[in-house]
């Protein structure tokens, strides 16, 4: 039973430029959550899809942007990327309980740094 | 404004002893906490969860304590292992409006447990 596997591994961009992060849930989930970790932090919340829309976002700017696909997979994007961007950012993937507490199970994380 | 803190940034142990990692929250709104680890160059592993409604969980050598009136969680491992040396990450979670239970992460306690 694959976990959570998200892709690239690592990405080195420059200022300005514009990124692309995959996620594969973890079979049978059918929620996709997206965390910033920068150094030294616990993982911030960035957004959350189900069933191919956005259901609830954290404190970040417009730029952050995302998508879910029928397959339950997801991609995040960054646009105009900032130095502040250089982060690890994590997917967790989830099954939908319909309002009952559920638990995110984490990939391996995508290291973004931007010069 | 952290809701979720973790303030012992690291911890040492002797091997065979308990570890107790601690954890404070301040929003009254959080009803279901978790508790994660992580190793370098991984994504955060769910070790073990509890509802607002217990005041304890056990699983094998790991123990949850809630004390609700202090908003305070531990996490006991007995007997610590040297393998359970890594980050520990306590996450409290609140139903948000868009339908689901979003996780706030604490920023972590670092654990040795020296052989």
């Amino acid at each position: 039973d694959a976990g959570v596997t998200q892709s690239p591994t690592h990405l080195i961009k420059t200022r300005g430029q514009q990124v692309t992060l995959r996620c594969s849930p973890k079979s049978g989930h059918d929620t996709v959550s997206w965390y910033q970790q920068a150094l030294g932090q616990g993982p911030q919340f960035i957004f959350q899809y189900y069933e191919e829309e956005e259901r609830q976002r954290g404190n970040f700017p417009d730029r952050f942007s995302g998508h879910q696909f029928p397959n339950y997979s997801s991609e995040l994007n960054v646009n105009a990327l900032l130095l502040g961007d250089s982060a690890l950012y994590l997917c967790a993937s989830s099954w939908d309980y319909r309002g009952r507490p559920d638990t995110q199970y984490f990939g391996p994380g995508t290291r973004l740094t931007v010069l | 404004d952290q809701q979720v803190k973790q303030n012992s940034p690291s911890l040492s142990v002797q091997e065979g002893r308990i570890s107790i990692l601690n954890c404070d929250y301040t929003n009254s709104m959080f009803d279901y906490f978790l508790w994660y680890k992580k190793y370098p160059a991984e994504g955060p592993t769910f070790l073990i969860s509890i509802s607002s409604i217990k005041d304890k969980n056990e699983d094998g050598r790991f123990t949850v304590f809630l004390n609700k009136s202090a908003k305070h969680l531990s996490l006991h491992i007995v007997p610590s292992q040297p393998g359970d040396s890594a980050v520990y990450f306590c996450a409290a979670s609140a139903f948000m409006s868009g339908g689901s239970y979003i996780p706030t992460f604490g920023r972590g306690t670092s654990l040795i447990v020296h052989p």
